[in-house]
């Protein structure tokens, strides 16, 4: 069975620190890597990563993946008490047929706080 | 002006009953997918349609029955609720963005309290 596991499942911190979300899998198929930030509601896009080594950058956040090691990581400097969320890992697989129509597997989520 | 919207917002209901989440999406996208999300926040996804084809029926309880009746919906009806049927309900589309990369989409979910 594809399972991704995150760590930490929670974490706070004060306004200014710099926090690294981990994420591993197992998976059959991979296809790509996905990483989302959820706030009160619907799960919003960070980043999607396919290829190990390449640094995907957005503002204050990136993320990169090792398909070798099986696990990418989420990083995230000088926080702010905007970025408190959950932020979730998802690994998109292929079927059998080789193609995916989307399949994501989630892990359990980071819950970050940070205070001011 | 929303792309991906469910209702209702919140759904609150008594064991034993029969409940429909209703999503529509107005993005031109081919796939829809419903997700349940518990009360550790763990996402996990329920059904996938393509053009109105079941593609993906994970492992859930015969209960739950999605329909769409075009590519534009995707409802859920579920029978005989439980008390473990308590969740929040996402449901996501999928299409390719103009960064070339196929992303999905979430409603803002329904909340489901059975009591």
């Amino acid at each position: 069975e594809d399972k991704v596991v995150q760590s930490p499942l929670s974490l706070v911190v004060h306004e200014g620190d710099t926090v690294t979300l981990n994420c591993s899998y197992e998976v059959t198929n991979f296809r790509s890597l996905l990483w989302y930030k959820q706030e009160k509601k619907a799960p919003t896009f960070l980043f999607m990563l396919t290829s190990s080594g390449i640094e995907k950058k957005s503002g204050r956040l990136s993320s990169i993946l090792d398909k070798k090691e099986l696990f990418s990581i989420l990083n995230i400097t000088a926080t702010q008490t905007g970025d408190s969320a959950v932020y979730l890992c998802a690994v998109k697989v292929s079927n059998a047929g080789g193609t995916s129509y989307g399949k994501l597997t989630f892990g359990q989520g980071t819950i970050l706080t940070v205070h001011p | 002006d929303t792309a991906v919207s469910q209702t209702p917002k919140y759904l609150v209901t008594q064991m034993g009953n029969d409940k429909s989440i209703k999503c529509e999406q107005n993005l031109g996208h081919d796939t829809m997918y419903w997700y349940k999300q518990d009360s550790k926040k763990f996402l996990k996804i329920m059904f996938s349609y393509n053009n109105k084809e079941l593609i993906i029926n994970e492992t859930v309880p015969n209960r739950f029955s999605p329909k769409s009746p075009d590519k534009a919906h995707l409802n859920l009806h579920i029978n005989s609720l439980e008390l473990g049927d308590s969740a929040v309900y996402f449901c996501a589309s999928s299409g390719w963005t103009s960064g070339g990369y196929n992303e999905q989409f979430f409603g803002p979910g329904t909340r489901l309290t059975v009591l």
